[in-house]
């Protein structure tokens, strides 16, 4: 039990499909966090939520759409996603924004066909 | 710009062996350091960090890493290594802007 919770933990969809990746975690912490990854280069950070507001967006194109309802749920809505989109998503949370103990979840591993 | 780079892709070595992963950082500032690892279809586990302190830092299943400001490299090491221990390692600094940023990761195979 990492105390962050994802799901679904493999997902296969359509380019024209819509679907949400889940994140929940237990450990009463304040800032939460998604990181893609694709093989051969390093974690790129997407979102980053504080107190349920977003502090950080890295020029994510705007078919992924994150949403903190709040500090204990984040979701990343994906729709009319491309092949390259194809990847390991994870989901990390940390006591607060700039504290760097981050846990991460497991991941939901993504392919877009 | 913030940066991490881990020179080896892929290392391999015997099982009982010693190891040693390299990471190097660009950061203007006294860093926050971290070796994270990843076993297969698995997020990624805080190995140990580094804050401040003493630049020999022990961390979980036998791991230490040492911080070196001169070369500006945090290298993780174990004596013994454990068939267990093949996985994939990521060394990481903490950006300004309270992010983690992360290296390509190295990946360990474990030779019986």
């Amino acid at each position: 039990e990492t105390g962050v919770t994802q799901t679904p933990r493999h997902l296969v969809m359509g380019m024209t499909n819509k679907k949400s990746l889940k994140c929940e975690q237990h450990l009463g912490h304040n800032a939460m966090y998604w990181y893609k990854q694709s093989a051969k280069k390093p974690l790129e950070l997407m979102f980053v939520y504080s107190l349920e507001e977003r502090v950080e967006n890295n020029s994510v194109p705007s078919r992924f759409s994150p949403e903190c309802p709040n500090s204990s749920h984040l979701f990343l809505h994906l729709h009319t996603l491309q092949p390259e989109d194809s990847a390991l998503y994870l989901c990390a949370s940390s006591q607060d924004f700039n504290s760097y103990g981050y846990t991460f979840g497991s991941g939901t591993r993504l392919t877009v066909v | 710009a913030q940066s991490v780079t881990q020179p080896d892709i892929h290392i391999t070595v015997s099982e009982g062996a010693s190891l040693e992963l390299r990471c190097n950082y660009s950061y203007g500032a006294t860093p926050y350091l971290f070796w994270y690892v990843q076993s297969p279809g698995q997020g990624l586990q805080l190995l140990l960090k580094y804050f401040s302190g003493d630049t020999l830092v022990q961390g979980i299943k036998g791991f230490e890493a040492e911080f070196k400001r001169s070369q500006s490299s945090f290298n993780l090491r174990k004596p013994s290594v454990h068939w267990s221990d093949a996985a994939e390692y990521f060394c990481a600094v903490g950006g300004s802007q309270g992010n983690l940023i992360f290296g390509k990761g190295t990946k360990l195979s474990v030779k019986p």
